[in-house]
């Protein structure tokens, strides 16, 4: 099975821009997860998408959102980019089996720098 | 509140010798715990995971870990370190959102 992809590998804004990132899942995968990770602050959840539906969010502002297609292909976007948005951004996605614990495959990332 | 913390920043091992990275956790359900590793430029690759059961479970490239419930922790162990297990590791808990702990930097020396 092929693994998690993401596109693009790496991405340079400017502040003021916004960006799309992509994720395409692991084959019979409904759940797609996203992570910002940072020097500074690690790993953080961004949210959580099943069935094309926001299942969990994380703490970060409005300017962050995402969404799922039907394929369970998912998205990212960021609007109004910071500098401080820079930063590796990570799709992980798992079976999301009802009632049984699931991991979590993770993609290679995307490194975003903002200009 | 779920959290994870990883003491050690950063750990340099010799070639060969024994490694232990410690984990503890803070989650209010059945801990789901799992250990990351990342090399640099990359994304995260499973290295093992406990759901239930048996409190040692054993990973690829021949990492274990120990869950232990009175300590809350879930520490991970090898007891030969290759010059390639230079990587920087997380040690995670959660079901469908994940917490990661800050990750601990490998080093390993010939």
């Amino acid at each position: 099975k092929a693994g998690v992809t993401q596109t693009p590998r790496y991405l340079i804004k400017t502040r003021g821009q916004q960006v799309t990132l992509s994720c395409s899942p692991i084959s019979g995968h409904r759940s797609v997860s996203w992570y910002q990770q940072t020097p500074g602050q690690g790993l953080q959840f961004l949210f959580e998408y099943f069935s094309e539906t926001q299942r969990n969010k994380g703490n970060f502002p409005g300017r962050f959102s995402g969404r799922q297609f039907s394929n369970s292909r998912s998205e990212m976007n960021v609007s109004t980019l910071e500098l401080g948005d820079s930063a590796l951004y990570l799709c992980a996605s798992s079976p999301r089996t009802s009632g049984k614990p699931n991991e979590q495959f993770f993609g290679p990332g995307t490194r975003l720098t903002v200009l | 509140a779920q959290s994870v913390t990883q003491p050690d920043i950063h750990i340099t091992v010799s070639e060969g010798a024994s490694l232990e990275l410690r984990c503890n956790y803070s989650y209010g359900a059945t801990p789901y715990l799992f250990w990351y590793v990342q090399s640099p430029g990359q994304g995260l690759q499973l290295l093992l995971k406990y759901f239930s059961g048996d409190t040692l479970v054993q990973g690829i490239k021949g990492f274990e870990a120990e869950f232990k419930r009175s300590q809350s922790s879930f520490n991970l162990r090898k007891p030969s370190v290759h010059w390639s297990d230079a990587a920087e590791y997380f040690c995670a808990v959660g079901a469908n959102q994940f917490y990661f702990g800050t990750g601990t930097s490998l080093t390993v020396i010939p």
